[in-house]
């Protein structure tokens, strides 16, 4: 099945730096979400983005489908932003069923 | 909206007994799915459902049953229950099919002694 790597394992950052998570794929995808975690274990949806570059407020995303990988930008990063940043993708294999995770980065945000 | 609601938050069971997980969503989402996540593993799919009436295995199914006979709920049952079961249950759902944004409950911790 399709693999999904995610770097750096873990991140610490001081509050107001800036950092780039990437996301790489093995083969081909029709979608590619980046969830949070936050420390108190919820998952939320960050970006549905298969393709191209999407923002949310201080939050972006990059997915360049052709060379299989995706970029989530944090720009001047709260403590809030701390938790597990996870990237998951649908691959053609499994087209229509499911999402395959990656395993994370943890994202430290000192204040 | 509630969105995706769990229950319960937190269960311990002994090995052998039974239980079942309840999800629910009020956002009429089609596809339904069963995480577990596990240290340093992310999330693995045990079971998902593209509607009523229709579920399917995922990478992990082993030791779990679904079912969903309604659009809003789909309860994951452990038939008996192993250590290798201890882990953190995460329900999710999605409008049209796995090609749209899933949105995700708050858990269950299960821990299985």
């Amino acid at each position: 099945g399709i693999q999904v790597e995610q770097s750096p394992p873990d991140l610490i950052l001081q509050e107001g730096a800036n950092s780039t998570l990437r996301c790489n794929f093995s083969d081909s995808v029709n979608n590619l979400q980046w969830f949070h975690q936050n420390p108190w274990g919820q998952l939320i949806n960050l970006f549905y983005i298969p393709s191209g570059t999407k923002q949310n407020g201080r939050l972006s995303a990059t997915t360049v489908a052709t060379e299989r990988y995706s970029l989530l930008y944090i720009s001047s990063s709260q403590t809030t932003d701390s938790g597990v940043y996870f990237c998951a993708v649908e691959g053609r294999e499994t087209s229509g069923s499911r999402l395959t995770f990656g395993e994370g980065t943890q994202l430290t945000v000192n204040p | 909206n509630a969105g995706v609601t769990q229950t319960p938050k937190f269960q311990v069971l002994k090995t052998g007994q039974s239980m079942t997980l309840q999800c629910a969503q009020d956002m009429n989402h089609e596809y339904m799915s069963w995480y577990r996540q596990d240290p340093g593993m992310g999330l693995r799919l045990i079971h998902y459902s593209v509607g009523a009436g229709i579920t399917d295995q995922g990478e992990v199914p082993n030791g779990y049953n679904v079912s969903r006979s309604t659009t809003e709920d789909f309860p994951l049952r452990l038939l008996s229950a192993a250590p290798s079961q201890t882990s953190v249950y995460f329900c999710a759902s999605s409008y049209g099919g796995i090609h749209s944004p899933l949105h995700f409950g708050n858990g269950t911790r299960l821990t299985v002694t």
